[in-house]
C-alpha cells in the first residue's frame, strides 16, 4: 500500500539555525498537505501543493514539491523556539468509493534550543 | 479554537467499560474523520463519514464503533478495550471527501486503559 515516510523522525537545532524535513511517498502523488503539531496540541494545516516543481512561502518556511511529484521538503529558516512541534506531510489515497483519505507521513519532531 | 470540539479531552476507563468519545464541528463541512496517534506510530485513518455516511472502515477493531448521526456531530463508541488502544483520539472535518480539502483537527481525546 502506500507510504509516506520522513527524514530526519528527530531533529535538534539551536535557534537561528535552519532546518529542512523531507517527505518521500512511494507513489506518485496528486497533491501534498503539510500539518504542524505543537507538543500537547493537534495538526495544524500549514500549505498544500498541487504543481510538479512547486515552491510555496509563508514567512520564514519554505515548501517544495518534487518534479516527479513523489517527494516535497519544508525548509525552515533561522528557527525560532515557537517552531517547535512535529511536522507532518500527508498525500491522498482514493478510495473505491471516490471519497479521499490522507496518508500522514511518520513526522519529524522539531526541538529548538535557545 | 479550530471549530472542530471533542469531549471529553481525557479519559481513563476500565477494559470493561464502555464510554464515547464526542466530536462537534461548527464550520459547516460535510466530511468526518476519526484517526488513531500512538506514540510511536503515525497518524492512522480509521473512520471516514461524507454527507453522514460512513464511506471507510480502515480495518478497525469491531470494539470501536462510530456513529454520526448528522453531519455536524460524530461519536466513537468504545467498549472492551484494550491497553494497547491507549492513545490520542483525534476527530477532523473537511469540506467534503475530496483531495484538495484540508482537514481542521479536534484538540483530541487522550484515552488511557487500564
Amino acid at each position: 500500500g502506500q507510504q509516506v515516510m520522513q527524514i530526519p523522525q528527530y531533529q535538534h537545532v539551536q535557534e537561528g539555525e535552519d532546518f529542512t524535513t523531507y517527505c518521500n511517498s512511494s507513489t506518485t502523488l496528486s497533491n501534498i498537505q503539510w500539518y504542524k503539531q505543537r507538543p500537547g496540541g493537534h495538526p495544524v494545516f500549514l500549505i498544500q501543493l498541487v504543481k510538479s516543481g512547486e515552491v510555496k512561502k509563508q514567512k520564514r518556511l519554505t515548501f517544495q514539491f518534487g518534479e516527479a511529484k513523489k517527494n516535497s521538503s519544508l525548509h525552515i529558516t533561522a528557527t525560532q523556539t515557537t517552531d517547535v512541534g512535529t511536522y507532518f506531510c500527508a498525500g491522498p489515497l482514493r478510495f473505491t468509493s471516490g471519497t479521499y483519505k490522507y496518508i500522514f507521513g511518520t513526522g519529524t519532531r522539531l526541538k529548538v534550543l535557545a | 479554537e479550530t471549530g472542530v470540539t471533542q469531549t471529553p479531552r481525557h479519559l481513563v476507563m476500565g477494559m470493561t467499560n464502555k464510554k464515547s468519545l464526542k466530536c462537534e464541528q461548527h464550520l459547516g463541512h460535510n466530511a468526518m474523520y476519526w484517526y488513531k496517534q500512538s506514540a510511536k506510530k503515525p497518524l492512522e485513518l480509521m473512520f471516514v463519514y461524507n454527507f453522514k455516511e460512513q464511506t471507510e472502515n480502515n480495518s478497525v477493531p469491531s470494539r470501536f464503533s462510530p456513529e454520526c448521526p448528522n453531519s455536524s456531530h460524530l461519536f466513537l463508541h468504545l467498549h472492551t478495550l484494550q491497553p494497547e488502544d491507549s492513545a490520542l483520539y483525534l476527530c477532523a472535518s473537511s469540506q467534503d471527501g475530496g483531495r484538495n480539502t484540508e482537514a481542521f483537527f479536534g484538540q483530541g481525546t487522550r484515552l488511557t486503559v487500564v
